[in-house]
């Protein structure tokens, strides 16, 4: 089952930061914070992971609370192409099956 | 490119047929690839969890007499949908462990509908 909750659905204006929050209060210690997208009828797409450090790519920013409770997706600027559902997933370190939550749908406005 | 190759893009079947879909993994020998489905609206759910020269093992609830699964070889799993029913139409959506293992890819997926 899914360790994680997120709000459904956030709306964000094309160039500004977006920020997708995760909650996942029940991980533990050695359990990693994953975030895929989902841009309409495609596979998943990797964007970023985590243990318990901040990480930065070249898509985005993952920031995890100091106590691992919940973390944040940061998407710095925006743009229509970032719209799709945002899948913010805890993995075990010796599984690699994903159990997806309900994730959220991001619009991006012009 | 493309770590993950699912084929074909689009299936449409008859009722009581059988279609098959295959995934493979193009970069890298993958010992263990997943499957997975996705209904309209909805989230991806995980089905079974192929594993190369053994028999898969199916999540709680997935009839494995339906949907089989073979994984033959390290690049390649194939996931057949037996006497294929309306409500199995679906997204079919692979996925493998990347080299590192940190990372996991997902194919393009394959839309199955049955009519």
């Amino acid at each position: 089952d899914a360790k994680t909750t997120q709000p459904p659905s956030m709306d964000c204006a094309e160039g500004r930061a977006a920020n997708l929050p995760c909650n996942h209060s029940t991980i533990s210690g050695n359990e990693y914070v994953y975030w895929y997208r989902q841009i309409h009828s495609q596979g998943p797409q990797y964007i970023i992971h985590g243990l318990k450090n901040n990480e930065t790519n070249e898509m985005a920013s993952l920031i995890i609370t100091e106590d691992r409770k919940s973390s944040t997706l940061i998407l710095p600027h925006a743009t229509l192409r970032d719209t799709a559902v945002y899948y913010c997933i805890v993995r075990e370190p010796t599984g690699n099956q994903f159990y997806f939550g309900t994730g959220t749908s991001l619009t991006v406005i012009p | 490119g493309a770590v993950v190759s699912q084929h074909p893009s689009r299936v449409i079947c008859k009722s009581g047929t059988s279609v098959k879909i295959e995934c493979r993994s193009l970069d890298f020998q993958a010992t263990t690839m997943f499957w997975y489905r996705q209904f309209p609206k909805q989230s991806l759910m995980l089905m079974a969890t192929s594993n190369e020269g053994s028999k898969a093992t199916y999540e709680q609830g997935v009839e494995k007499d339906k949907f089989l699964i073979n994984h033959a070889s390290l690049t390649l799993s194939t996931l057949t949908v037996t006497s294929a029913h309306p409500e199995d139409s679906s997204f079919y959506i692979c996925s493998v462990v990347g080299a590192s293992g940190n990372t996991i890819y997902f194919g393009e997926g394959s839309w199955l509908t049955v009519v």
